[in-house]
Formats: structure tokens, sequence, C-alpha cells
């Protein structure tokens, strides 16, 4: 898998949007970008993925770059409960025999009150 | 409701015994998979299997052993020779098909003493 780049640790205000960043400088044109948030304690909850388009669902966006090296995630109203490491993975879409998704050390989001 | 259960979600075993965790899923899900995740670091890959009887090793399966027996359940054997046990013990499940986002489970705490 591509490695990917994070920051260690934000700080956002609560009720504001947090914008988690993700460099990915060597991602392969068949790989996706998916983002994961693990609460302490619990397992991860996938939150969202894409290719090249900007992807919206009902917990965040997504906004990837023209040249796909790198993309950030947006919660648009963060809340105390969105308190979590945010991961950021590629991975190629259809890879059977390589399933695994790499997990390195995220961001640890800390929302504010 | 549709999920993955691990139970226990605390586990205490001696230095030397085996023991193995449980994981069951009812999202009608072809792929299993188990990760290990050690204080402050990213998820890393035991074993997965994408079709009952049938497995594949991770990144760190040594001292870690697995079954398919059925396609909701996939237990993980911590045996003896795994050298460092003490960790927080993730399952997760997905679909062989289509976007591959994965779903974990709470996860079990084995400490070894």
């Amino acid at each position: 898998d591509a490695k990917t780049t994070q920051p260690p640790s934000m700080d956002c205000a609560e009720g504001r949007a947090a914008n988690l960043p993700c460099n990915h400088s060597t991602i392969s044109g068949n790989e996706y970008v998916y983002w994961y948030r693990q609460i302490h304690s619990q397992g991860p909850q996938y939150i969202i993925h894409g290719l090249k388009n900007n992807e919206t669902n009902e917990m965040a966006s997504l906004i990837i770059t023209e040249d796909r090296k790198s993309s950030t995630l947006i919660l648009p109203h963060a809340t105390l409960r969105d308190t979590a490491v945010y991961y950021c993975i590629v991975r190629p879409l259809l890879d059977f025999g390589n399933e695994k998704l790499t997990f390195g050390t995220g961001t640890r989001l800390t929302i504010i009150p | 409701d549709g999920g993955i259960t691990q139970s226990p979600k605390y586990l205490f075993r001696k230095e030397g015994q085996n023991v193995t965790l449980s994981c069951e899923q009812n999202l009608n899900h072809d792929a299993m998979y188990w990760y290990r995740q050690d204080p402050g670091q990213g998820l890393r890959l035991i074993y997965y299997s994408q079709i009952v009887n049938d497995f594949q090793k991770g990144d760190i399966a040594e001292g870690y052993s697995v079954s398919r027996e059925k396609k909701e359940s996939f237990p993980l054997t911590v045996t003896s020779a795994q050298k460092n046990p003490t960790a927080f013990y993730l399952c997760a499940s997905s679909i062989v098909r289509g976007s591959y986002e994965q779903y974990f489970g709470p996860g079990t705490r084995l400490t070894v003493t």
C-alpha cells in the first residue's frame, strides 16, 4: 500500500469544521483513499472513501486534490463525539490477495468545548 | 441488528497458556480479518479469510492460529509461542466485491502476565 502522512494531532472548536489533511504522494492510479476513525478503546469505524472526485456522505466530506497526492477529510460541524484518532489509508479497490488495511498512527483529533 | 461481536471484552491469562478469542458476524460478509493494536500504534494484520475453510497469513501471524469453519465465525487462538501477546485485538469483516469497507468489532483486550 502507498504510504500516507498525517499530522499526529489537531484541535478543533466544537461546532466548527474540522479539516484533517493527508498526504499520499506515491498513490497509484488504481488506489482509493479511505478514512476510518477510532474512538478510544473501540474498533475503527469506516467514514468515507474516494478515488478522484470529491465525496460526501452523512458523516463527512472528502476532498481529493486534482493530482491525487493529498486529501482532506472535513467534518462540517464537529461535536465532542468526534474526538478520535482518524486514519487515512490508500489501497486498491479490487486487490484480491492483498486485503489488509494498513493503518498508520493517524491524527488524534480533539474537539474543544 | 447486524454487526460483529467479540467476546470477551477483557481477557486475562497466565503466560504459557493458549487462549482463543471469539469473533462472530451476522452481516453475511465473506471476508473476515484479525488485527492487533499496541498502545499508541496503528493496526497490524494477523490473519484474514476470504472464504470458509481458507485463510491467509497477514504481517504478524507468528504465534497465532485461526480457523474458518463457518462463514459467521473466525476465532483467533493466541498460542504460547506468541512472545508479546498482551494487546488489543480487533476483528473485522467485509464483502469481497465493491468498496471493501471493513466493519470492526468492539475488540478484546488481552492481558498476559
